[in-house]
Parts: structure tokens; sequence; C-alpha cells
């Protein structure tokens, strides 16, 4: 049972522009949420977190929105580069589950030049 | 600070075969915690490590098993390999210092079984 949920499979934007990944989750004991980027044969790499008392975050490019009564969250990327087209993955944890992180399918992002 | 790494990066078995991969963490980590990526299932947790001690498990069979060192270090072992297993297996490590914790993945390592 998915309970982490990236309904877009790809994303395609150009360059400069503003770039929204989405996420959705069921479970309503998680209370940690993550963001990581994946090139192919590579591990992911950790982008940005945020926490359930917070509603955003940000960290230079990337701000993370929390939305916890629609149970969605949504990393922004402004101004999107080229460099930043890879796979894009939410994942979600639950404190009292430890570090077991649930993961979305991932979303392509396509930065055109 | 160097980051988590993976050995082997690649390895091919054949079905009913075993096979380690092992995952040294973040120096100053403690927790190590192991994920499967196939196309068809994605990102799959399998287990944690804490202290030597296994203190999560995701859905796998019990032939998938892991353990850690004192040093931190972790390997993971499958048992009688299937075609199925054929994945990308993933190490993350984190500090585990309670409450909110960020893992860090190291690069993978590719596992093709014929």
């Amino acid at each position: 049972d998915q309970q982490v949920k990236q309904n877009s499979p790809s994303l395609s934007v150009q360059e400069g522009r503003i770039s929204i990944l989405n996420c959705d989750y069921t479970n309503s004991m998680f209370d940690y949420f993550l963001w990581y980027k994946k090139y192919p044969a590579e591990g992911p790499t950790f982008l940005i977190s945020i926490s359930s008392i917070k509603d955003k975050n940000e960290d230079g490019r990337f701000t993370v929105f929390l939305n916890k009564s629609a149970k969605h969250l949504s990393l922004h990327i402004v101004p999107s580069q080229p460099g930043d087209s890879a796979v894009y993955f939410c994942a979600a944890s639950a404190s009292q589950y430890g570090n077991k992180l649930d993961f979305g399918a991932g979303t392509i992002l396509r930065v055109k030049s | 600070k160097a980051g988590v790494t993976q050995t082997p990066r690649y390895l091919i078995k054949t079905r009913g075969q075993q096979v380690t991969l092992s995952c040294s963490p973040i120096s100053g980590h403690r927790s190590v915690s192991w994920y499967q990526q196939t196309p068809g299932q994605g990102l799959q947790f399998l287990f944690e490590y804490f202290s030597e001690t296994q203190r999560n498990k995701g859905n796998f069979p019990g032939r998938f098993s892991g353990r850690q060192f004192s040093n931190s270090r972790s390997e993971m072992n499958v048992s009688t390999l299937e075609l199925g297993d054929s994945a990308l297996y993933l190490c993350a490590s984190s500090l585990r210092t309670g409450g909110i914790d960020t893992q860090y993945f190291g690069p993978g390592t590719r596992l093709t079984v014929l």
C-alpha cells in the first residue's frame, strides 16, 4: 500500500522558470518529510526537509511547503537550471517507526535551456 | 567528511547463489538503513541497524538479512538469490540522535541475478 504518492511521473520546465513538484501522503503519523534528487546509477542526494511542526522551509533556490490538513507537500525550485534535471523523490517518516523512509515513485524533472 | 561508501558497486550472480554487500557510513553516524530500488516497486525499506542491533524491518523475506559491526559498518546478505532480487541496493546512514533524523545515501550496489 503506497502511503506516499507522486502523481506526476514527469515535468518539463523552461530554464529560469519555477519548477513545482508535488507529493501526497496518507499516513497521518508521518512527521518528517524529505526531498531527494537522484541521477541514474547513483544514490539519492538529500535536498531539503521539513518537520510537521512547520509549513515552509527554504534553502537557497529550494523551498518545501507542507499542508498537513491536505496531507500534501510541494517542492519549489526557483529559478530552475538545466543541472536540476533529475528524478526527484519525496519521502516521509514517522518518529515512532524509527528511520524507515517511505518513498514516492519519483518525478522526472527536465529543465530545458 | 567522506560520504557513505558501498562495495562492490556492481555484482553479477546466478540464481541460488548468495551475496554480501557492504556499507561504510559517514564518520560519526551510528544508524545504517538499507533500501532496494527496482523499476516496478520503487524504493523500499529493507531494515535499519543501530548500535549493532536491528531496529526496524521492512516486508522482505528472511532471505534478506543484515548486521552491523562495532564501527557502525554494515553488511547485508541475500541468500538463495532469485531473478527478482536484481536491483539497486542502497545504504543510508544517519546520526540517529533521537527524534527527526536525515538519512544520507551511498551510491548503491547494482546487483544482477542471471
